[in-house]
């Protein structure tokens, strides 16, 4: 089955250290996010990007890095993790050829930073 | 700021009620509307979508909207134990950028007591 994959799925790191996630998908889509999620704050986009040389920021870029190394890859990296970045991280694929932007969510890695 | 409202719960029904879902949108320009489901620690899935004025249906799943009210509703019939879960509601904006971004709501919590 297509899909969208996720490593690691759960990360327990120390403040000041550098962590990559990393996201693959099967769905031949060109368009690919990252989100976080924290309770009562529900998804919140960190970055977007649409094809590979198309990179964008979303609404809480700060503290975040990307890199869309192919169509299939995009990997989010965290330069020097804190304490608040703690949350569940879930990457998501869409279709350009849909008119409604359906988005499919890999399983997501929880991090915890220490 | 586009913004999302959804009551944030918890909504408490009992086994073979009506659930009601309700979510508002600021931006008068979104073009479609979603329902996801997330299970705790699960990835949201989609399980409706609706860009027309009115009422869509798929099983025990009825999406109605009125973007006149900028109001999106999700009603689930004869609810289930297995339908408790966080349910988002996600709004596509308009073209130029925001087109293709989805903007979630914080999610309302129901629970479906056997």
């Amino acid at each position: 089955d297509a899909d969208v994959t996720q490593t690691p799925r759960n990360r327990i790191t120390k403040t000041g250290k550098r962590i990559m996630l990393e996201c693959s998908q099967t769905k031949g889509h060109d368009r690919m996010y990252w989100y976080r999620q924290d309770p009562g704050l529900g998804l919140r986009l960190i970055y977007y990007s649409f094809d590979v040389k198309d990179i964008n920021k979303g609404e809480i870029s700060d503290g975040y890095s990307v890199s869309r190394q192919a169509q299939a890859k995009f990997s989010l990296s965290l330069e020097s993790a804190i304490p608040n970045q703690t949350a569940l991280y879930f990457c998501a694929t869409s279709d350009p050829g849909t008119t409604n932007n359906e988005q499919f969510f890999g399983p997501g890695t929880r991090l915890t930073v220490l | 700021q586009k913004e999302v409202e959804q009551n944030s719960g918890p909504l408490s029904v009992p086994e073979g009620a009506i659930a009601s879902l309700n979510c508002t949108y600021s931006d008068r320009g979104s073009q479609s509307f979603f329902w996801y489901r997330q299970y705790s620690g699960k990835s949201p899935e989609l399980i409706m979508f609706i860009y027309s004025n009115g009422d869509k249906e798929d099983g025990r799943f009825t999406a109605q909207l009125n973007k006149a009210s900028q109001y999106v509703s999700l009603l689930i019939r004869d609810s289930q134990p297995s339908d408790s879960a966080t349910y988002l509601c996600a709004v596509n904006g308009r073209s130029g950028g925001s087109n293709y971004k989805l903007t979630f709501g914080k999610g309302t919590l129901l629970t479906v007591n056997p």
